[in-house]
């Protein structure tokens, strides 16, 4: 069963510039997440999606980070414009609907997108 | 909201010593609490999990213990390998809200 794939792997860019990252989930889980892992920390949580439904974006700084996921499967997130101070590797994450009785379910991990804003 | 705190930042033992890596978490409704590994250029994986019902697991040379009264949990790896160096995090989840410790990163000497 192939895992969560992200593209791309690396991307350096201009500060000021967009930048895309994309995520192809594990088939079947309809539950996405997007982290920012900064260096020498651990993921943050940017947004989570269930199915298309964004049901939790209270940490993605909307001013300038934006995603969507138009049928339920992969996910685009976005940066327009870019800042020095974005420079992270972009997570994505995926699992299967919670159980049933409120048990939370394991979270896959792709490889990542190392962003460099110069 | 939940904040998580993991200790020690780095670590290095000698092969075929033992590891612990101990975490404390601070929202009491923390329910469920995975440790994932993570080496270079990768995402993080999964390694071992444990719920807020249970309050030991064991899973070959990898283990992880719960005290919900003290709101800490700890990963103690034993017969450490070279290649179980790689950075470790802890984290704790009450519903999706999934936090993460700062990281331990380990390091076997062989």
């Amino acid at each position: 069963e192939a895992g969560v794939v992200q593209s791309p792997r690396y991307k350096i860019i201009e500060k000021k510039q967009p930048v895309a990252f994309w995520c192809n989930p594990i088939s079947g889980h309809n539950t996405l997440y997007w982290y920012l892992q900064n260096l020498g920390q651990g993921p943050e949580l940017l947004i989570r999606y269930e199915n298309e439904e964004a049901v939790d974006d209270s940490q993605l700084p909307k001013d300038r980070f934006s995603a969507e996921r138009l049928k339920g499967v992969d996910s685009t997130l976005k940066i327009q414009p870019a800042e020095l101070g974005d420079s992270a590797v972009y997570l994505c994450a995926s699992s299967l609907e919670r159980l049933a009785g409120g048990h939370n379910n394991e979270q896959f991990f792709g490889p990542g997108t190392r962003l460099t804003v110069l | 909201g939940e904040n998580v705190e993991q200790h020690p930042s780095t670590l290095s033992v000698q092969e075929g010593d033992s590891a612990v890596i101990k975490c404390t978490y601070s929202d009491s409704a923390s329910n469920y609490f995975p440790w994932y590994k993570q080496e270079l250029g990768k995402g993080p994986q999964l390694i071992i999990d444990i719920r807020s019902n249970v309050g030991e697991k064991k899973d070959q040379r990898i283990a992880v213990t719960l005290n919900k009264t003290a709101k800490h949990f700890s990963l103690h790896i034993t017969e450490t390998q070279p290649e179980d160096s790689a950075v470790y995090f802890c984290a704790a989840s009450r519903v999706y809200d999934m936090r993460f410790g700062a990281g331990t990163r380990l390091t076997v000497k062989p």
